[in-house]
């Protein structure tokens, strides 16, 4: 089926290591973005990328690193994952900025 | 800068209940406005959109206007379902350059038998 697909769907990190969240479309979407959802927090932008080999900073970029170097994917690397970074991430994509997104279905990360 | 404020929640309704959940935004010019809806345990689904003032947007029973006057998008449904539970999150867009989604924090909706 045509979407956005991420995995894993679950993972548990012990502070300090890292791991690569995976987000792949197949859409033709240039436009591409990962949020974090926290209680109470509504959905924040950590980074955005409106093509292959461009992405920019959103609003919580800090102990994120993304790139992207095809159309299709776009993942997500935790460089030393923190408890402050437990959280539910979505990655989003849209052929249109002005347009709406198509989400995945997240990836509940719990560091310990 | 940007925003969008919506509703607190939890908000319980009785099924067949009027509903309305408020948003208003903050934002220059004349960004597209959104409501996204979040079912337990899944991702954020498109619910309707508008993207000019004084346009309305429908889908599944919902609806919302684009209110330039009083910056607002308040989603409404005449007789909701149990299985309308749900989170929904407004949001708004300006954009080219600026395109990325501002989110409200959400309104928790449980709809009760």
């Amino acid at each position: 089926n045509a979407g956005v697909t991420q995995t894993p769907k679950f993972q548990v990190l012990k502070t300090g290591q890292s791991m690569t969240l995976q987000c792949a479309q197949d859409m033709n979407h240039e436009y591409m973005s990962w949020y974090r959802q926290d209680p109470g927090m509504g959905l924040r932008l950590i980074h955005y990328s409106v093509g292959a080999g461009i992405t920019d900073q959103g609003e919580v970029p800090n102990g994120y690193n993304v790139s992207r170097s095809t159309t299709e994917d776009f993942p997500l690397r935790l460089l030393s994952a923190a408890p402050s970074q437990t959280s539910v991430y979505f990655c989003a994509s849209t052929l249109s900025r002005g347009g709406g997104y198509t989400f995945g279905s997240g990836t509940r990360l719990t560091v310990v | 800068g940007n925003s969008v404020t919506q509703m607190e929640g939890p908000v319980t309704l009785s099924e067949e209940a009027f509903l309305t959940i408020n948003c208003t935004y903050t934002a220059t010019g004349y960004p597209s406005l959104f409501w996204y809806v979040q079912y337990p345990g899944e991702g954020l689904q498109l619910l309707l959109k508008a993207t000019k003032a004084d346009d309305k947007g429908s889908n599944k029973g919902f609806e919302a206007t684009y209110r330039k006057e009083t910056t607002s998008f308040h989603l409404e449904k005449g007789s909701v379902q149990v299985s309308d539970s749900a989170v929904y999150f407004c949001a708004l867009s300006k954009g080219g350059s600026q395109g990325n989604l501002i989110f409200g924090k959400g309104t928790k909706l449980s709809v009760k038998p």
